[in-house]
């Protein structure tokens, strides 16, 4: 099994849709996180979760909610999102504690499209 | 205001050839971190630096780390089709014990 994986690989949605993003991290590290990458922007930290407490929450918009059931499970909880939260939403673990410090392991991402 | 600026944004060489990629910014770091991500995949880690005027190699690719710690260089070396991906640094921020991303930069190596 690969490091970190993300399912579903594509989304596509329609606004008033609620759809969950899913990441597992099979490497034993303390820290997930969810990162947006767009086109033309530097990547986005979203959430840090640290032994499954979110430690971090950087402005993101309500219809994003994440969950942290486990140190190895991550979900991204979508609702009525808006045709600019198209993106590519990546995964990542760390082993530190979350500090968003150290060197980050990423899943293969999940390209959402909103309609 | 972007505290991580790449350049260049894109790079379109043949096989054989030699680039520098640049990461700059006005801040500084206590480590910088550069990462490849090829197209459809997530950003993979290539190597960390920390101290100031570091060096590190690896295989084709050499990193550099400012001498100030305020940026960093990758030089690739005989560029490869399979060099070809979106190269990204990120720094730790002194002043703010955070990791940031800078801007990209997007690497074409045609065979």
């Amino acid at each position: 099994e690969t490091g970190v994986t993300q399912t579903p690989r594509h989304l596509v949605m329609g606004m008033t849709n609620k759809k969950s993003l899913k990441c597992e991290q099979h490497l034993g590290h303390n820290a997930m996180y969810w990162y947006k990458q767009s086109a033309k922007k530097p990547l986005e930290l979203m959430f840090v979760y640290s032994l499954e407490e979110r430690v971090e929450n950087n402005s993101v918009p309500s219809r994003f909610s994440p969950e942290c059931p486990n140190s190895s499970h991550l979900f991204l909880h979508l609702h009525t999102l808006q045709p600019e939260d198209s993106a590519l939403y990546l995964c990542a673990s760390s082993q530190d504690s979350g500090s968003n410090t150290g060197e980050l392991f990423f899943g293969e991402g999940s390209r959402l499209t909103v309609l | 205001t972007q505290l991580l600026e790449q350049s260049p944004q894109f790079l379109s060489i043949q096989e054989g050839e030699n680039l520098t990629v640049y990461c700059n910014s006005s801040s500084v770091f206590s480590s910088l971190q550069w990462y490849r991500q090829e197209p459809g995949e997530g950003p993979v880690l290539l190597v960390t630096v920390v101290t100031g005027g570091e060096v590190k190699k690896l295989k084709r690719l050499t990193f550099q780390f400012g001498d100030a710690r305020k940026d960093s260089s990758l030089h690739i070396t005989a560029a490869q089709p399979g060099d070809t991906g979106l190269y990204l640094c990120a720094g730790v921020l002194v002043f703010a014990d955070k990791l940031i991303f800078g801007t990209g930069t997007r690497l074409q190596v045609f065979p």
